[in-house]
């Protein structure tokens, strides 16, 4: 399958700072990534949704002040959690999705994630 | 509100066994239906994918979709230690797997 790459793949930092989140399609091109946040014991929650060139959608109940996502390159989409506080520490994962050519369905690939902790 | 829900578990079974995950999904219209594994501290990876009623096999697992009963299930045959991960059923309202809602997971646990 294809590759999804996110850096980087840990992250540590103290409350009130803001930590960008890249996710990187390297073999195929990625015309929507998907974000996604998942708290321990729990499932993906899809946070929102990036078309290249596009403004994200968000699902609701995500503040899109907050997490900044730009998918300015159809390999490159980056999100970025401003003043982050502990509650926003979660597993971070991106989804890569190419343009469906259509087969059987559209996989969605996704990313290492990110585990993001907020001091 | 698109729910799709799974039993948490986790669910034990000995090496050798068949185990049985289920997923029921609120979204009557949903088209394509998921199965994800997730290791611990990673991120899913796809084990298959079904669209229409009955059964799907591969290799050692075999999805059932029944869309009367809003019930899509997973089966392992010949369980195995390394299968043992949390199992996560996702639903999309299209056949090309865009905005997937996923369920909870279940926890599988493999005994040798």
């Amino acid at each position: 399958g294809a590759v999804v790459s996110q850096h980087p793949s840990w992250v540590i930092c103290k409350s009130g700072t803001s930590v960008k989140i890249e996710c990187r399609s390297l073999d195929f091109q990625a015309t929507t990534m998907f974000w996604y946040r998942q708290f321990p014991k729990q499932s993906l929650m899809l946070m929102a949704t990036s078309n290249e060139g596009s403004k994200a959608t968000y699902e609701q109940g995500v503040e899109k002040d907050k997490f900044l996502i730009n998918h300015a390159s159809l390999t490159l989409s980056t999100l970025t959690v401003t003043s982050a506080h502990p509650e926003d520490s979660s597993f971070y994962i991106c989804g890569a999705q190419g343009v469906w050519t259509g087969g059987p369905y559209n996989e969605q690939f996704f990313g290492p994630g990110t585990r993001l902790t907020v001091l | 509100q698109k729910e799709v829900e799974q039993n948490s578990g986790p669910l034990s079974v000995p090496e050798g066994a068949i185990a049985s995950l289920n997923c029921t999904y609120s979204d009557r219209g949903s088209q394509s239906f998921f199965w994800y594994r997730q290791y611990s501290g990673k991120s899913p990876e796809l084990i298959m994918f079904i669209y229409s009623n009955g059964d799907k096999e591969d290799g050692r697992f075999t999805a059932q979709l029944n869309k009367a009963s809003q019930y899509v299930s997973l089966l392992i045959r010949d369980s195995q230690p390394s299968d043992s991960a949390t199992y996560l059923c996702a639903v999309s309202w299209d056949n090309a797997g865009n905005m997937l809602t996923f369920g909870g997971g279940t926890r599988l646990m493999v005994k040798p």
